[in-house]
């Protein structure tokens, strides 16, 4: 992807709610994978989720899931049963040319006990 | 598994100086990626090697910043003069083979302050 947009700096919900992040982006490219990376506190990223262009079927670990739509260009994260280790930034982001990773701007999630 | 292994976690420096950035990608990886991140500009990829061969820098931004990977287990960015805008959390990561969708998996990162 070459650009890759957040539109929702912050969100807040309460524990074992349901809540959905969004990703929209741009590419020229007929193949790409799109991420959602994880940045808790302790500043580490960790990859929470993948999804291949070509494939169809939405991909889903666990708690997370996507809903990809490709003509629209959008890539929203799902995360249900919300657990208070979810809190953290969440960066999507989409691989640009073979290798380059092109981040989103974060959104900052809170969920509350 | 050690994971990507980043030195020094913190450094703090002062303007003019020169700064080294350490990094140890997960054995067996054959590509390393130096990312900055900061809060203006977000998350950035500076540089990858494939192989240890540098492939993009179009990501460093001056020619104060260089990179080298002189084997497949390090991996050194630096930064000479430093200047106080970069100060950031600078991520180094490892993927394996190559290949477009491999998952990249990032250090615990390098948070630089230059005064």
């Amino acid at each position: 992807a070459q650009t890759v947009t957040q539109s929702q700096p912050e969100m807040s919900v309460q524990e074992a709610e349901t809540v959905t992040l969004s990703c929209t982006y741009d590419t020229s490219e007929n193949n790409y994978y799109l991420f959602w990376y994880k940045q808790p506190p302790s500043r580490q990223m960790i990859l929470v989720i993948r999804q291949e262009a070509y494939k169809q079927q939405n991909a889903t670990e666990n708690r997370f899931s996507v809903n990809f739509q490709k003509a629209a260009k959008s890539f929203s994260l799902k995360i249900s049963d919300s657990q208070l280790g979810d809190t953290a930034m969440y960066f999507c982001a989409g691989i640009q040319g073979a290798q380059k990773l092109v981040f989103g701007q974060g959104t900052r999630l809170t969920i509350n006990p | 598994d050690a994971g990507v292994i980043q030195s020094p976690r913190h450094e703090v420096t002062e303007m003019g100086q020169e700064v080294t950035l350490r990094c140890k990608p997960i054995s067996g990886h054959n590509s390393l990626f130096w990312y900055r991140q900061t809060m203006m500009r977000g998350l950035e990829l500076l540089i990858y090697f494939n192989n240890n061969v540098p492939i993009d820098d179009s990501g460093m931004p001056e020619d104060r910043f260089s990179a080298k990977m002189p084997n497949a287990s390090f991996s050194t960015l630096k930064i000479q003069p430093s200047e106080p805008r970069d100060s950031a959390v600078y991520f180094c990561a490892s993927s394996s083979q190559g290949l477009a969708g491999n998952e990249q998996f990032f250090g615990p990162g390098t948070r630089l302050t230059v005064l």
